[in-house]
């Protein structure tokens, strides 16, 4: 059983197109995450949230917008796409909203590329 | 601001070479410190943590020790395999909001 899923796990698109990207936990966690990683592997956190809440939003332009129908998904939606969104996209979980010492389990990851 | 300092990578070594990849930190409170590692084309997995000072995290032969006074957290494996050839990555959790606090981590590649 995949704990944390992500579909597509690649996505080829054009420059002004509105693309979205799912990401499932099967852990019964309530606290998901995005976070991006460029190309030089540097990994950032973009959104959190905890119980269908969202916690984190960071300098992320407002062209991302994030959603959670349920406390087991998390959507991101990127509308007018530009080549700079181009990066891996990796969706996480974790049990606690971080008062603790729990891990966050990943997602294998999304390859947006943007031509 | 919080933020991690890594060794810059790549960092080649023979099979069975001794490692350390080098972390420091800034961050505010006591934070947890976790090595995650990401082998190629998967996403991150823990590797160890460690929750308080003088804690030492282990599993799959890697050691980290929390350093408060050097704001420190160096990962080490005595022997390192080809399999060991992945992305490292040091990463302080920040407050109470769950954030992780990433670099860009350290490449490792194992030669046979």
């Amino acid at each position: 059983d995949t704990a944390v899923s992500q579909t597509p796990k690649y996505l080829v698109t054009q420059m002004g197109n509105d693309k979205s990207i799912k990401c499932e936990q099967n852990l019964g966690h309530d606290t998901m995450y995005w976070y991006k990683q460029d190309s030089k592997k540097f990994l950032k956190i973009m959104f959190s949230y905890n119980n269908k809440e969202l916690i984190i939003n960071e300098t992320v332009p407002n062209r991302f917008s994030p959603k959670s129908p349920d406390k087991a998904h998390l959507n991101l939606h990127i509308n007018s796409l530009e080549l700079g969104d181009s990066a891996v996209y990796f969706c996480a979980s974790s049990q606690d909203l971080g008062r603790g010492s729990y891990e966050q389990y990943f997602g294998p990851g999304t390859r947006l590329t943007v031509t | 601001g919080n933020s991690v300092t890594q060794m810059e990578g790549p960092v080649t070594l023979s099979e069975e070479a001794f490692l350390t990849i080098n972390c420091t930190y800034t961050a505010t409170g006591y934070p947890s410190l976790f090595w995650y590692v990401q082998y190629p084309g998967e996403g991150l997995q823990l590797l160890l943590k460690a929750t308080k000072a003088d804690d030492k995290g282990s599993n799959k032969g890697f050691e980290a020790t929390y350093r408060k006074e050097t704001t420190s957290f160096h990962l080490e494996k005595g022997s390192v395999q080809v399999s060991d050839s992945a992305v490292y990555f040091c990463a302080p959790k920040a407050g109470n909001t769950g954030k992780l606090i990433f670099g860009q981590g350290t490449t490792l590649q194992v030669k046979p």
